[in-house]
């Protein structure tokens, strides 16, 4: 199994720019979710969902958008990018919500200019 | 690269001490806990985890103590070794036991010393 994969690892954006942020998964995860990493900040939820078809904002939802047409894959737009949203991104899954150990991906390291 | 902050707190150790990393909450309806190690570079790694309805327990050379009277939550590390070195934090959740919303704090700086 690879695990959860996240490309790109590094992107350099210009404001205004849109990208997508891509995740997969091969453990068959039910649960998927991605979170920002920003220095003296913990991890903050942006979107999550339980099952293909199923999504819903976490903490910090504002300028993203996601999708989750598959069990494997779990996709994070960014529609109009901001320096604001320069930051670390993480994709995380789980066979469940429930007490289940959450699997992370490496991280894409985005910057906004 | 590194992907947490440059001001976390730093607890630095000798090679084979013993390491207390601590965690305070704020939620007194928190029911479940979890520790992470987060390598330079990498995505958190699960570690160990506690319900609320238990004060200890153990792992491979870890050990969480809970203290649900001041919210407190404890990761002590035994014979530490120089590939504990990372950023260690804990995330809580009150949703009867769900992780959909876990709620992370910022960390701590574990760096070991030969």
């Amino acid at each position: 199994n690879a695990g959860v994969t996240q490309t790109p690892k590094f992107q350099v954006l210009k404001t205004g720019q849109s990208m997508t942020l891509q995740c997969a998964q091969d453990m068959n995860h039910e649960y998927m979710s991605w979170y920002r990493q920003d220095p003296g900040m913990g991890l903050r939820l942006i979107h999550y969902s339980v099952g293909a078809g199923i999504t819903d904002q976490g903490e910090v939802p504002n300028g993203y958008n996601v999708s989750r047409s598959t069990t494997e894959d779990f996709p994070l737009r960014l529609l109009s990018a901001a320096p604001s949203q320069t930051s670390v991104y993480f994709c995380a899954s789980s066979y469940s919500t429930g007490v289940d150990t959450q699997y992370f991906g490496p991280g894409t390291r985005l910057t906004v200019l | 690269g590194e992907s947490v902050g440059l001001h976390l707190p730093t607890l630095s150790v000798q090679e084979g001490d013993n390491s207390i990393i601590n965690c305070a909450y704020s939620n007194s309806a928190s029911d479940y806990f979890i520790w992470y190690k987060q390598e330079s570079g990498k995505g958190p790694q699960f570690i160990i985890d506690i319900r609320s309805n238990m004060d200890k327990r153990q792992g491979q050379r870890v050990t969480v103590l809970l203290n649900k009277t001041v919210k407190h939550l404890s990761l002590q590390i035994a014979a530490t070794q120089p590939g504990d070195s990372a950023v260690y934090f804990c995330a809580e959740s009150s949703r009867s036991y769900n992780t959909d919303k876990l709620i992370f704090g910022t960390g701590t700086r574990l760096q070991v010393f030969p």
